[in-house]
């Protein structure tokens, strides 16, 4: 069965450091892959997404993520974090049906705290 | 434009009663998906809707829980006989069906149902 994997539950880093938050994800062919974050009381809003081409993709905010075959991976990155990134961070999965998808498979999240 | 809402923000009710939680998904979106997310978890699939008809109900978890779209456009997710293991925040999600792109599925706030 498909799963997305984020190990990391919690993280804190000091306001201005870089950041990497890791994905693996399980699936027998490339998926459509999804960084969404969610601060508390909002919805979902999307990061960045890969598809197809490019496996560096650049997303909102300054963040970016590296689509890794080999590893099945799909990790988020930002060089400066700033307070305001404070939220919890959600790796998708979409099942790739040759070009449509289906439903998200979400990781358990990772909680991002930052330290001033 | 406007995003995905969801009606109730809030809902709290007793065990065994009845609820009905509202999706206004984007204008024109095709397809609309019912997530669930517990405390502490990620967004876990119930329901997807293409048009009018359930394409995929493989996400809900039993026969309490059923979900309606009859004009394309509003969906409302029913849950009879309420169970305190109800309780989470119920997530709407809408796109516009791109094939061929891949899609990106766009969030409403959510309804936290809290069953007593």
């Amino acid at each position: 069965a498909q799963s997305v994997t984020q190990p990391d539950i919690h993280i804190t880093v000091s306001e201005g450091a870089s950041l990497e938050l890791r994905c693996n994800y399980s699936y027998g062919a490339t998926p459509y892959l999804f960084w969404y974050v969610q601060s508390p009381g909002q919805g979902l809003q999307l990061l960045l997404k890969y598809f197809s081409g490019d496996t560096l993709v650049q997303g909102i905010k300054g963040f970016e993520a590296e689509f890794k075959r080999s590893q099945s991976s799909f990790n988020l990155r930002k060089p400066s974090v700033h307070w305001s990134d404070a939220a919890e961070y959600f790796c998708a999965v979409a099942l790739n049906y040759g070009g449509s998808q289906g439903n998200l498979i979400f990781g358990k999240g990772t909680k991002l705290s930052v330290k001033p | 434009g406007a995003g995905v809402s969801q009606t109730p923000s809030n809902k709290v009710t007793e065990k065994g009663k009845y609820v009905e939680l509202r999706c206004d998904p984007i204008s024109g979106h095709t397809a609309l998906y019912w997530y669930r997310q517990s405390l502490g978890q990620g967004p876990e699939f119930l329901i997807y809707f293409q048009g009018t008809g359930a394409a995929d109900d493989s996400g809900l978890p039993n026969d309490r829980f059923f979900a309606v779209r009859p004009e394309g456009s509003v969906s409302t997710l029913k849950i009879q006989r309420t169970e305190r293991g109800d309780s989470a925040v119920y997530l709407c999600a809408s796109s516009p069906l791109q094939a061929g792109e891949g899609d990106t599925q766009y969030f409403g706030p959510g309804t936290r149902l809290t069953v007593l």
